[in-house]
């Protein structure tokens, strides 16, 4: 597509659910980025992945989160018994590749609030 | 570590006044930097990315500095109108082997009709 696409574009869930986010990047992008962004906070850096090689899944909070990107194209954030913590904007985004000449592509985000 | 700094947090202008907004950074090994604005709810928009090898990039009434030797970007807002109002943020990307952005933390504007 045009641009970086997510979906839901906002989530409701019960403490303890477990809730999925996804990102579908611009096509042919090979580097995709998950970032979340707590109320009047900053980005926060989640999980990095580029191409085929292995994810650099460093900034992931605890081990309830898990991300994977199916065929090197669209990415699945999931996020098990979920806590009111929990609770952001998980915004994605895209790079054809990294580089300098490279910028990222943002997603409009999924607005999470967990109950 | 990158550390990324943006100064003013807040700033309100008056409609048609010129405007600059700063970001600092402590690491200068950086790929590029890139401006963006985040509407209230919303996701981020690309505004203008400046190579570590540029000195500046324009787009329409932005243009945006860079003097990676001292850490420093500048955006300039020309002819403010009110709906540039937002959160601008600024990020620098790592040499090879980085895999993230630094995020600053942001300056939001307002623009007063």
């Amino acid at each position: 597509g045009a641009g970086v696409s997510q979906s839901p574009s906002n989530k409701v869930t019960e403490k303890g659910k477990d809730v999925e986010l996804r990102c579908d990047p611009i096509s042919g992008h090979t580097a995709l980025y998950w970032y979340r962004q707590s109320l009047g906070q900053g980005l926060e850096f989640l999980i990095y992945f580029q191409g085929n090689s292995a994810p650099d899944k460093s900034g992931l909070p605890s081990d309830r989160f898990s991300a994977e990107r199916t065929g090197g194209s669209v990415s699945t954030l999931t996020i098990q018994r979920t806590q009111q913590e929990d609770s952001a904007v998980y915004l994605c985004a895209s790079s054809l590749r990294t580089g300098p000449t490279y910028g990222y592509t943002f997603g409009s985000g999924t607005r999470l609030t967990v109950v | 570590k990158q550390e990324v700094t943006q100064i003013p947090a807040a700033l309100s202008v008056p409609e048609g006044e010129n405007l600059v907004l700063n970001c600092s950074f402590t690491d200068s090994a950086i790929y590029n930097l890139q401006w963006f604005r985040q509407d209230p709810g919303k996701g981020l928009t690309s505004l203008l990315l400046i190579q570590s090898s540029q000195r500046e990039q324009t787009s329409g009434r932005l243009n945006a500095s860079l003097d990676k030797s001292s850490g420093r970007s500048t955006l300039y807002i020309a002819a403010s109108q009110p709906g540039d109002s937002a959160t601008y943020l600024c990020a620098v990307t790592r040499l090879p082997g980085a895999n993230n952005l630094f995020f600053g933390t942001g300056t939001r504007l307002t623009v007063i009709p």
